[in-house]
């Protein structure tokens, strides 16, 4: 069965220093990748997706970076963090269906001080 | 960009009692899902509705497809207390385009 991890779970930083999140995924090839965001109980904002190794489209413009350095693994990154990237982050993956159902990880909770 | 509104935004209601949440939009989805979140973790899928008029159910939950493939709801029968999260409602494009456009969210809480 597929699975897929994120590290790490918290995360507390001060303003300017660097971010990097990460994320793997199991049991299947070729997964479209995605990095969300999402405020305090609210909705899902995409940051980032991927549809295959190298190739990154970046939904918002914003502080952040992604990479897909291989297959099955996604990174988040940052050079410099602002107070404004605070918040829960999501990495998913889907099978590229036309339905595109995602599965999540357990999510990072990102604490800029 | 197309946007999902969901409604209510926030839902307190008692045990046993039934409740619909909505999920709309100007726009038309090839498919939507309905996904359930509890806190700290990422969100589950409960369902996908793809095609208009649809509906499905899951024990005590219905979900429907509007006819137009603009909208959705979700009913819950008898309310428990293991209900109780963020309820998401997420539309995909289709068509080879692959991203979810995610709603605004319901949080529901049942009361014992």
């Amino acid at each position: 069965s597929q699975t897929i991890h994120q590290w790490p779970a918290t995360l507390v930083q001060p303003v300017g220093s660097p971010l990097s999140l990460e994320c793997t995924v199991e049991g299947t090839s070729n997964p479209n990748l995605y990095w969300y965001r999402q405020a305090a109980g609210r909705g899902l904002q995409l940051l980032f997706y991927s549809v295959g190794i190298g190739q990154i489209s970046s939904e918002v413009p914003q502080n952040l970076s992604a990479s897909r350095p291989q297959d099955r693994q996604f990174i988040l990154s940052s050079k410099k963090l602002l107070l404004s990237d605070s918040g829960f982050y999501l990495c998913a993956w889907s099978a590229g269906l036309l339905t595109g159902e995602l599965f999540f990880g357990e999510g990072s909770r990102l604490t800029v001080l | 960009t197309q946007l999902l509104e969901q409604s209510p935004q926030f839902l307190s209601i008692q045990e046993g009692e039934n409740l619909t949440v909505y999920c709309n939009s100007s726009s038309v989805f090839s498919s939507l899902q309905w996904y359930r979140q509890e806190p700290g973790e990422g969100p589950v899928l409960l369902v996908t509705v793809v095609t208009g008029g649809e509906v499905k159910k899951l024990k005590r939950l219905t979900f429907q497809f509007g006819d137009a493939r603009k909208d959705s709801s979700l009913h819950i029968t008898a309310a428990q207390p293991g209900d109780t999260g963020l309820y998401l409602c997420a539309g995909a494009e289709g068509f080879g385009n692959e991203k979810l456009t995610f709603g605004t969210g319901t949080r529901l809480t049942i009361i014992p």
